[in-house]
């Protein structure tokens, strides 16, 4: 699986939008682009996933760059809830490794 | 609730005892993953079960480690002789094939 970089840290005010970058450069033809995210002492979360369209959901938008070698999260509006570690992962769901490859992720903070 | 459970959720162990633990994944769900997280990393992926059949393992499970699932539905991790780099949070997931993965909230292990 391709690996991917996000900034270790990023704030946001409640009610603002959060967009939370990634880049994968390196992701090949089959590999979606997924996004999880870990709030303090929880299991991830599955959040949203697409190929290169961009894909809505009731948690968040994904946009794909055309190139497909970059990707936004974007959380239309922050809450406090919504602080956690947001995971960008690109994997082939039909390969033989069905893993998940986390990285370390974007620790967001949402504050007042 | 539906989701993926773990037990226990904590568990607390002297050097050298054997530990257990159970996965309870999404009924219906016939993959089957564990992870395992250090504190400020990403989860990192030990093993999957498509129903009953362990299809793959990481290099990270060593041989003091072996996974279970025995009749495709829950599944068990057990840690022989257990050293302190064991300590760590384990995770459970589970998937309907190759659709997104659903983590359940782990069982952060202890060795002192």
């Amino acid at each position: 699986d391709a690996k991917t970089t996000q900034p270790p840290s990023m704030d946001c005010a409640e009610g603002r939008a959060a967009n939370l970058p990634c880049n994968h450069s390196t992701i090949s033809g089959n590999e979606y682009v997924y996004w999880y995210r870990q709030i303090h002492s929880q299991g991830p979360q599955y959040i949203i996933h697409g190929l290169k369209n961009n894909e809505t959901n009731e948690m968040a938008s994904l946009i794909i760059t055309e190139d497909r070698k970059s990707s936004t999260l974007i959380l239309p509006h922050a809450t406090l809830r919504d602080t956690a570690v947001y995971y960008c992962i690109v994997r082939d769901p039909t390969g033989t490794a069905s893993k998940l490859t986390f990285g370390t992720g974007t620790r967001l903070q949402v504050t007042l | 609730d539906t989701g993926v459970s773990q037990d226990p959720r904590h568990k607390i162990t002297k050097r050298g005892q054997n530990v257990t633990f159970r996965c309870d994944p999404i009924s219906e769900h016939n993959r089957l993953y564990w992870y395992r997280q250090t504190l400020g990393q990403g989860p990192e992926f030990l093993t999957y079960f498509q129903n009953e059949a362990q299809l793959e393992k990481s290099r990270l499970l060593s041989d003091r480690f072996s996974a279970e699932r025995p009749k495709g539905s829950f599944s068990t991790l057990e840690i022989q002789r257990t050293e302190q780099g064991d300590s760590a949070m384990y995770l459970c997931a589970s998937s309907l094939a190759i659709n997104e993965q659903f983590f359940g909230p782990g069982t952060r292990l202890t060795v002192l």
